[in-house]
C-alpha cells in the first residue's frame, strides 16, 4: 500500500531550528509537497522537491531523497507565527495526491 | 484522520465537453469544501470556498461560470469544468472541514483535455 509517515506532534522554542521528516512508500513518485496550515485555514505552499537535495527559501528548507523515500522540512530562526500543522505530500506514479497526516508544531516563548 | 473521496482520479474528455469531479466526506458532515487547482511546479491555487447550501466563493482570477461548484449536501461538493480546453488540464483537488477544524484532502483529480 501506499504510506507516508510524519511525527504527530513537535515542540521547539522561540528562535530555534526545528527538523521535520516524512518517509513515504509509494507506488512511483512525480515530486513531494509542504504545506503550511493554521487551524481553520487553507494549506498554504511552501516547497515542492522532484530531484534529490536541499531547496532554500529563507527561513525554510526542504530537502529530498528520493533513494531512501525520505524528506524534511527545516525551519530556522522559529517564530510563534510557525505554530501550525506541516503537511507532507506525494504525488505518485498515478499523479494522485498521497497525503501525510500532518505535523503539529508547537512553538513555546 | 478523516476521509475525503475525490471521484475520478484520472479523467481525459474532449475539448468543449464537461467534466464532473466528486468529493465526499465519508465520516463526518463538512460544513466547508475548498477546491483547488495545482499545476506542475507550482503551489496549490485556493479556487474557491463552498459552505452547505450557499453559493461558493471563488477567488480572483477564477471563472465561475466555467468552473460550477455544489455543495447540496453536508457530505458531497461537485465541481464541474464547463466545455473544457486544453487549458484546463490540471490537477484539481478538493478538501473538507466539519467547522473550525483542520481540512482533510481528497486524493486528487488528474485532468486532461484532449
Amino acid at each position: 500500500g501506499q504510506n507516508i509517515d510524519q511525527p504527530t506532534e513537535m515542540t521547539a522554542t522561540e528562535g530555534a531550528i526545528v527538523q521535520i521528516n516524512c518517509t513515504y512508500q509509494t507506488s512511483g513518485f512525480n515530486g513531494l509537497f509542504w504545506y503550511q496550515q493554521h487551524a481553520g485555514e487553507a494549506p498554504t505552499f511552501l516547497s515542492y522537491n522532484v530531484l534529490d537535495g536541499l531547496e532554500e527559501k529563507g527561513r525554510f528548507s526542504s530537502f529530498l531523497s528520493r533513494s531512501k523515500g525520505y524528506s524534511y522540512l527545516l525551519l530556522k530562526e522559529l517564530q510563534m507565527k510557525d505554530s501550525a500543522s506541516y503537511l507532507c505530500a506525494v504525488i505518485d506514479s498515478n499523479y494522485q495526491l498521497i497525503w501525510g497526516a500532518g505535523t503539529k508544531l508547537i512553538i513555546k516563548p | 484522520g478523516a476521509v475525503v473521496s475525490q471521484h475520478p482520479s484520472w479523467v481525459i474528455c474532449k475539448s468543449g465537453t464537461s467534466v464532473k469531479i466528486e468529493c465526499r466526506s465519508l465520516d463526518f458532515q463538512a460544513t466547508t469544501m475548498f477546491w483547488y487547482r495545482q499545476f506542475p511546479k507550482q503551489s496549490l491555487m485556493l479556487m474557491a470556498t463552498s459552505n452547505e447550501g450557499s453559493k461558493a466563493t471563488y477567488e480572483q482570477g477564477v471563472e465561475k461560470d466555467k468552473f460550477l461548484i455544489n455543495h447540496a449536501s453536508l457530505t458531497l461538493s461537485t465541481l464541474t469544468v464547463t466545455s473544457a480546453h486544453p487549458e484546463d488540464s490540471s490537477f484539481y483537488i478538493c478538501s473538507a472541514r466539519a467547522g473550525e477544524t483542520e481540512a482533510f484532502f481528497g486524493q486528487g483529480t488528474r485532468l486532461t483535455v484532449v
